[in-house]
């Protein structure tokens, strides 16, 4: 079936620590983005990339780094700089040119500090 | 004010009456408009797409779009307990360059039907 798996279900980060959220699509979609929920905030743009090897940062950023090596992947790293890391991370995928198009989500990871 | 703001709710109906959700938005110049819905728990969901001014049916739902008053909304008829959700409003501002869709989302009303 066609989708987006993000993987791992539930993650626990110690101090300190870097963790890796794996987020991979077989839609075919030129597009891919990182969100985070936070309780009462809404969905809250990290990072998105258009197309192989390029990304840009969304409206927070800092404390998260990604890449795009595969037109299929888009892995999010959340650094030890990131302070306040708990909550619920969103991958997101959306087809060909043109911003009319809508996003498509994976089931979500949920990050928790140890 | 929000760049997208909606009710957080709960918006309480009975079962089969219609729900009306309503989002507005700030910028004059956004071209796209999404409604998600989202259960506790879960990641988003696409229900509705609208890009032009009116209205647009799919099934019990039936986005309304208007431009001018700066407004999007949602109508479920016919509610069903398994409508209980958080329905998310998302915009897209524009330009129409590149592949990326970069939506801004409200914070979402919190639908509740009741037997």
């Amino acid at each position: 079936d066609g989708g987006i798996t993000q993987s791992p279900k539930y993650l626990f980060r110690k101090e300190g620590q870097n963790v890796t959220l794996s987020c991979e699509q077989n839609l075919n979609h030129d597009a891919m983005y990182w969100y985070r929920q936070d309780p009462g905030q809404g969905l809250r743009l990290i990072y998105y990339s258009q197309i192989v090897n390029d990304f840009q940062k969304g409206d927070i950023a800092e404390g998260y780094s990604v890449s795009r090596e595969k037109k299929e992947s888009f892995p999010l790293t959340v650094t030890s700089a990131q302070k306040n890391p708990t909550a619920f991370y969103l991958c997101a995928s959306s087809i060909g040119w043109g911003n009319n198009q809508p996003q498509h989500f994976g089931d979500g990871t949920r990050l928790s500090i140890l | 004010q929000k760049e997208v703001e909606q009710n957080s709710g709960p918006l309480s109906v009975p079962e089969g009456a219609i729900a009306s959700l309503n989002c507005t938005y700030s910028d004059r110049g956004s071209q796209s408009f999404f409604w998600y819905r989202q259960y506790s728990g879960k990641s988003p969901e696409l229900i509705m797409s609208i890009y032009s001014n009116g209205d647009k049916e799919d099934g019990r739902f039936t986005a309304q779009l208007n431009k001018a008053s700066q407004y999007v909304s949602l109508l479920i008829r016919d509610s069903q307990p398994s409508d209980s959700a958080t329905y998310l409003c998302a915009v897209n501002k524009g330009p129409n360059t590149g592949t990326a869709s970069k939506l801004t989302f409200g914070t979402g009303t919190r639908l509740q039907v009741t037997l």
